[in-house]
């Protein structure tokens, strides 16, 4: 596709419920980022993956929070037993490499009732 | 660990005016790239303007300018003749040097655009 794409737009979950959340990077892209943005806030970094691995997971905030890119293309950020401060817009972003410009998708806005 | 510094949670400025954006960071590191990034209400971020932080040149975009002082840790975005468009919230990142492999972002200026 043209850019990164996100699914669902929006996901809204009750409290200990299971989520995954959806990245479609832009074809060719080996880098992909996941971001965490709460309200008011900048967008928090995630995790990395530089083809079908993990690189870099230090902004996981715990294990409940875990991604895959088992292709190397489309990643799914899986978020267990919810907690209503998972809520926050969820944002994945896709480079040629490492250290060239992010681009970015719509994010997914989830909300944790 | 590198950090991104924006004072200005919020700036007004008249259409057609100049309007110009701080962004402050700290690292360590010699070797790095910042950028301008732009979300309107639609939650897409949006590239505005990169800088490498090898280049002594200052990055330009059309309208979008940046003054970029490297020993100053100072990264400022210059947006000229602006437009109803340019309404927004814009932030700051850092990259590339040290730290985890993701950008760090500063909280975002909101922009006003007074017609």
């Amino acid at each position: 596709g043209a850019g990164v794409s996100q699914t669902p737009s929006n996901k809204v979950t009750e409290k200990g419920k299971y989520v995954e959340l959806r990245c479609d990077p832009i074809s060719g892209h080996t880098a992909l980022y996941w971001y965490r943005q709460s309200l008011g806030q900048g967008p928090e970094f995630l995790i990395y993956f530089q083809g079908t691995g993990a690189a870099d997971d230090s902004g996981l905030p715990n294990d409940r929070f875990f991604a895959v890119r088992p292709e190397g293309s489309v990643s799914t950020l899986k978020i267990q037993r919810t907690e209503r401060g998972d809520s926050a817009v969820y944002l994945c972003a896709s480079s040629r490499y490492r250290e060239e410009t992010q681009y970015f998708g719509p994010g997914t806005r989830l909300l944790v009732l | 660990a590198q950090t991104v510094t924006q004072s200005q949670p919020e700036m007004s400025v008249q259409e057609a005016e100049t309007v110009t954006l701080s962004c402050t960071y700290d690292t360590s590191e010699s070797d790095y790239y910042l950028f301008w990034y732009k979300q309107p209400p639609s939650r897409q971020m949006i590239l505005v303007i990169r800088q490498e932080a090898y280049k002594q040149q200052n990055a330009t975009e059309n309208r979008f300018s940046v003054n970029f002082q490297k020993a100053a840790k100072s990264f400022s975005l210059k947006i000229s003749d602006s437009q109803l468009g340019d309404a927004a919230m814009y932030f700051c990142a850092y990259g590339g040097g040290g730290g985890a492999d993701g950008l760090t972002f500063g909280k975002g200026t909101h922009l006003i655009i007074q017609p």
